[in-house]
Formats: C-alpha cells, sequence, structure tokens
C-alpha cells in the first residue's frame, strides 16, 4: 500500500496527557499538512510543510500543538496537556509539489480525550 | 478569510441523479475541489475544477462558475454506496494550497 498512513488509528487518554501522532505521506510527496475534523464539520486545516520547513500553521493552532517534519519525510503531531475540547479526528495529507497538487488523505487518527 | 455554503443534507433515490451545489466568497480563488468521506473514514479525492465549466468523470461530474462563486457536483446512476458526505473545499494563492473545507453535504441513497 504507498498511500498515507497514520499511527495510532485510535487514541483515548485522559485530560492532561501528552499524545503525539504519527504520519506517513506518499513517497516523494513534497507537502504534507495536518487537519482536524470534528464531528458534522470539514476538515480544518492546522499546518503544512514543504520538505522539512513548517510554512504555515493556523492560528487553531495553540502552543500546546507541535508538529515536526525532521527529514522531511514522515511527520509527527504532539498535543501537549490535552484538553476535552482537543477530540476530534486528526486528518494527515501529502501532495506533490508541482502539477494538480491533489491532496491524498490517510485514514486518520481518531483521539478521544476524556 | 473565506465562505463556503454547501446544504447539510440531501436524500436520493437508487439509480436517480443528484446535484450537490456549493458556493464560496474567498479572495484569490485557485481552484475547487470535491471529496467524497465515508463515515469513519478519510476524505477521497472525486475531483478538481480551477476553470470554469464541466468536468466528467464516469458517474461523477463537477461544474464551476468562477464568477458567480458556485460549483456542483453531479451523481448520476447513483447506487447505495454513494451514501457519503460530499466535502466541497477551495485553494486560494499564496495560501499553500491547503484546503479551505465546506462543512459537507450528507448524501443518504435510498431504495
Amino acid at each position: 500500500d504507498t498511500g498515507v498512513s497514520q499511527d495510532p488509528r485510535h487514541k483515548i487518554t485522559k485530560r492532561g496527557q501528552n499524545v503525539t501522532f504519527r504520519c506517513d505521506p506518499i513517497s516523494e510527496h513534497n507537502r504534507l499538512y495536518w487537519y482536524r475534523q470534528t464531528l458534522g464539520q470539514g476538515p480544518e486545516f492546522l499546518t503544512y510543510f514543504q520538505n522539512e520547513a513548517q510554512l504555515e500553521k493556523s492560528r487553531l493552532l495553540s502552543d500546546r500543538f507541535s508538529a515536526e517534519r525532521p527529514k522531511g519525510s514522515f511527520s509527527t503531531l504532539e498535543i501537549q496537556r490535552t484538553e476535552q475540547g482537543d477530540s476530534a479526528m486528526y486528518l494527515c495529507a501529502s501532495s506533490p509539489l508541482a502539477g494538480l497538487e491533489t491532496q491524498y488523505f490517510g485514514p486518520g487518527t481518531r483521539l478521544l480525550v476524556l | 478569510g473565506q465562505n463556503i455554503d454547501q446544504p447539510t443534507e440531501m436524500t436520493a433515490t437508487e439509480g436517480a441523479i443528484v446535484q450537490i451545489n456549493c458556493t464560496y466568497q474567498t479572495s484569490g480563488f485557485n481552484g475547487l475541489f470535491w471529496y467524497q468521506q465515508h463515515a469513519g473514514e478519510a476524505p477521497t479525492f472525486l475531483s478538481y475544477n480551477v476553470l470554469d465549466g464541466l468536468e466528467e468523470k464516469g458517474r461523477f461530474s463537477s461544474f464551476l462558475s468562477r464568477s458567480k462563486g458556485y460549483s456542483y457536483l453531479l451523481l448520476k446512476e447513483l447506487q447505495m454506496k454513494d451514501s457519503a458526505s460530499y466535502l466541497c473545499a477551495v485553494i486560494v494563492t499564496g495560501g499553500g494550497n491547503k484546503l479551505t473545507f465546506g462543512t459537507g453535504t450528507q448524501l443518504k441513497v435510498e431504495l
């Protein structure tokens, strides 16, 4: 399978704990995006990388959130001191730098903060 | 910012045709995507429009009018498996190609 993969698929944590999610994009895709989706809503942009550089962060991304893509391949999204409002589906997408630049989404990580 | 509107829910009959509308207000419009999302799954790409007109791909077609800020997704020969949420999303220039999504239209296909 050469699609976007995410790990874990599901995460249940207690309020105040830290969590980290991983995304492996389609190989050779330069751009990698993180989105958050809550029930009944469309995905909301959080941040994106072009290779290893983080080029934009949404105002939704508070200082408790941090994302990295150290070698321009996989990316991690960490949430510190989780809150119940962080419960959502976290989606990763990747796209090539040239051409149509369609974003292809991974299966997502569903986070539940108790 | 961007504002994207689509109907919340639609119901259609198997074998029929359904049109899902999307209107948007944005500056620096650079293209519009349609994605399909089944419950609990990731969005999957359906179509992309950047110029005015109709793009056809099998049972799915998408139309764009840039001057009217309007798009629609047309689904023909509906099948039960087409029951899903359909997401309209726009990209703008200088935005790193990030997608701004509407809330999605939940389509229910009935017998």
